[in-house]
């Protein structure tokens, strides 16, 4: 079955640096990666996604980059805010069309 | 506005007690899903519904069941609460098709002692 790997497991940035997290999946039939974000307290929120057919994809300050080939995907956060604060969790498809987790990265933004 | 509610926000149970989570969407979707959290782990889905009334394990279904009577309401119940069992429990809903977005309530973080 699928197998999703996150790194690293904490990050700690200045205010208005970036910020990286990676992903790698095992399931090369996997075909949807999503990141959820999750604050103290709340249910993980989407964030942004990507489908195996594009390669990079970006809202404002978040970026995500996808490699088929090495099966990584990774989330890029620039000028990093205090509200930036969160768990991040990458995801990608199974087979079956369910999502598989990754470990999830706590992010620290100081000011 | 989309929304995904669950019944207690925190719950205390003691070893043995059969235990309810509940949980309600408004988006009429198809599927919706239980999830534990637990550190280091991140999210582990328990059990699976696609259709009322059907359902399907997940990765961790052992010492659970689920419920779907309802289109809207999926139900989890720990048959007979265990320590190891103490964690956050996520539900989430979807639409039919995977490559949509999951929409999760706030969770219910559950202690049985």
């Amino acid at each position: 079955g699928e197998n999703v790997e996150q790194h690293p497991s904490t990050l700690s940035v200045q205010e208005g640096d970036s910020a990286v997290i990676k992903c790698t999946y095992s399931d090369s039939a996997s075909n949807y990666f999503p990141w959820y974000k999750q604050e103290l307290g709340k249910g993980p929120q989407l964030i942004i996604d990507i489908r195996s057919n594009v390669g990079e994809k970006k809202d404002q300050r978040i970026a995500v980059t996808l490699n088929k080939t090495a099966k990584h995907f990774s989330l890029h956060i620039t000028e990093t805010q205090p509200e930036d604060s969160a768990v991040y969790f990458c995801a990608a498809t199974d087979s079956w069309g369910k999502l598989q987790f990754g470990a999830g990265t706590q992010v620290v933004v100081t000011p | 506005d989309v929304k995904v509610t669950q019944s207690s926000r925190y719950l205390v149970k003691r070893t043995g007690e059969k235990v309810f989570l509940e949980c309600v969407q408004d988006m009429d979707h198809e599927n919706m899903f239980w999830y534990r959290q637990d550190p280091g782990l991140g999210l582990r889905l328990i059990y699976f519904s696609y259709d009322v009334k059907m359902k399907e394990k997940g990765d961790i279904p052992e010492g659970y069941s689920v419920s779907r009577e309802k289109k809207e309401r999926f139900s989890l119940i720990l048959e007979s609460a265990s320590t190891n069992q103490t964690s956050m429990y996520l539900c989430a809903s979807r639409d039919e098709l995977p490559g949509y977005e999951q929409y999760f309530g706030p969770g219910t973080r559950l202690t049985v002692t």
